[in-house]
């Protein structure tokens, strides 16, 4: 079975200053893609970045880009120039090319010092 | 475009009561999932369905809880009998093609329901 580990349960990063957030997945399968969504206290949940497993570039999107390390299985979302609208819970998702679930990990909550 | 619609957006029901909520997918889409994100969790896959047919229902509980997505009108979660255990956030998403053909686009999620159990 797939499973989504999100380990650090807290992060914290002063406004304007780079933060990285750490995601690993476990998989046997070759067709995935892997996103970044943000939930901020408004519950809305918002797609970061997405990234197909299948390109060896790394995602970017404006502040968010991520390391994609298919190898070891990791996928971890920088965010630089931290600004205080950034503060919220971030998770990782998996998503097979054959199936129609997401599969998320517990997420981690992220707040911006200013 | 409105986006997902969901309500209603808090929800507090007795145990024992029933749960209906609702989900109205953005304009275009015909395929949604629900999820369910209980306390300092990740959202858990419920069902996926489109138009008058489910298509996966494998994370639904086997009692109490099914769903559906009629040829007009929004999809409805139902919750029969509702427990403390029923608690959570639950959300909708949607999506223009079927879950099952590529995915990178990922879904466009609700704002959710809360559902509290006293």
């Amino acid at each position: 079975a797939q499973t989504v580990t999100q380990s650090q349960p807290e992060m914290s990063v002063q406004e304007a200053e780079t933060v990285t957030l750490s995601c690993t997945y476990d998989t046997s399968e070759s067709d995935y893609y892997l996103f970044w969504y943000k939930q901020p206290p408004s519950r809305q949940m918002i797609l970061v970045i997405r990234q197909e497993a299948y390109k060896q570039q790394n995602a970017t999107e404006n502040r968010f880009s991520v390391n994609f390390q298919k190898a070891a299985k990791s996928f971890s979302l920088k965010i630089s120039d931290s600004q205080l609208g950034d503060a919220a819970m971030y998770f990782c998702a998996y998503k097979t090319g054959a199936n129609s679930k997401l599969t998320f990990g517990k997420g981690i909550t992220l707040s911006v010092r200013p | 475009n409105a986006g997902v619609m969901q309500n209603p957006r808090h929800l507090v029901r007795r145990r024992g009561q029933e749960a209906r909520l609702r989900c109205s997918p953005m304009k275009g889409h015909s395929h949604v999932y629900w999820y369910r994100q209980l306390p300092e969790e990740g959202l858990k896959f419920m069902v996926y369905l489109q138009k008058e047919n489910i298509i996966d229902e494998s994370g639904m509980p086997k009692e109490r809880f099914s769903a559906e997505f009629p040829k007009e009108g929004p999809s409805i979660l139902r919750i029969q009998q509702v427990v403390r255990g029923d608690s959570a956030a639950y959300f909708c998403a949607s999506s223009p093609f079927p879950g099952t053909q590529g995915g990178s686009y990922g879904y466009t999620f609700g704002s959710g329901t809360r559902l509290t159990v006293v």
